[in-house]
């Protein structure tokens, strides 16, 4: 696709439900990271795969978050037993990165889901 | 632990005024400083990515500077426009991922 693309736009959750939130990443983009954005605050790294692999996860805030991307294209990340501080906008970034690690190269964001737990 | 911290929070400004929006990161072994553009309800679009090695880039009406050695990086905003409204962030690579700043909310006005 042109862009990274994320759905839904929007979710609303009661406590205690599990979301899943989906990224769609630029094709060929090697390279996908999740992040976590409270309202006023700046996004806050979550998760980062390389391909299919999943090469740092420290960002998670708990066991309830889980994040796959079996294929290594599509990405889900998924929140268990939500509660009221998931409530943020996720978002999605890809990079062609295609080494382990490279200095230059920019990432692609998503428009992001909203999560909001009631 | 990195802590990136941007000033001021907000700002408001006629439109035509040049502006510097200031960034300050704590560790200094960083890879990459850059500079991003949030609409509300948007993603992040890159603005500007500075090398370690160098000192500043240029696009457009842009500049972004980058001082490793104190800890600092500045974008400049020529001849601001209401379009230039948003938020910019910063964030420094450090490792393999980007920590970023908070953020500072821009307005422009007619």
């Amino acid at each position: 696709g042109a862009g990274v693309s994320q759905s839904p736009r929007y979710k609303v959750a009661k406590r205690g439900q599990d979301v899943a939130l989906r990224c769609d990443p630029i094709s060929g983009h090697v390279s996908l990271f999740w992040y976590q954005q409270a309202l006023g605050q700046g996004p806050e790294f979550l998760t980062y795969f390389q391909n299919e692999a999943q090469l740092d996860k420290s960002g998670l805030p708990s066991d309830r978050f889980f994040a796959e991307r079996p294929e290594g294209s599509v990405s889900t990340l998924k929140i268990q037993r939500t509660q009221q501080e998931d409530s943020a906008v996720y978002l999605c970034a890809s990079s062609i990165r295609d080494t382990a690690f490279s200095t230059n190269e920019k990432l692609f964001f998503g428009s992001g889901t909203q999560l909001s737990v009631l | 632990k990195q802590e990136v911290t941007q000033i001021p929070a907000a700002l408001s400004v006629p439109e035509g005024e040049n502006l510097v929006l200031n960034c300050s990161f704590t560790d200094s072994a960083i890879y990459n400083l850059q500079w991003f553009r949030q609409d509300p309800g948007k993603g992040l679009t890159s603005l500007l990515l500075i090398q370690s090695s160098q000192r500043e880039q240029t696009s457009g009406r842009l500049n972004a500077s980058l001082d490793k050695s104190s800890g600092r990086s500045t974008l400049y905003i020529a001849a601001s426009q209401p379009g230039d409204s948003a938020t910019y962030l910063c964030a420094s690579l450090n490792t393999d991922k980007l920590i970023f700043g908070t953020g500072t909310r821009l307005q422009v006005f007619p």
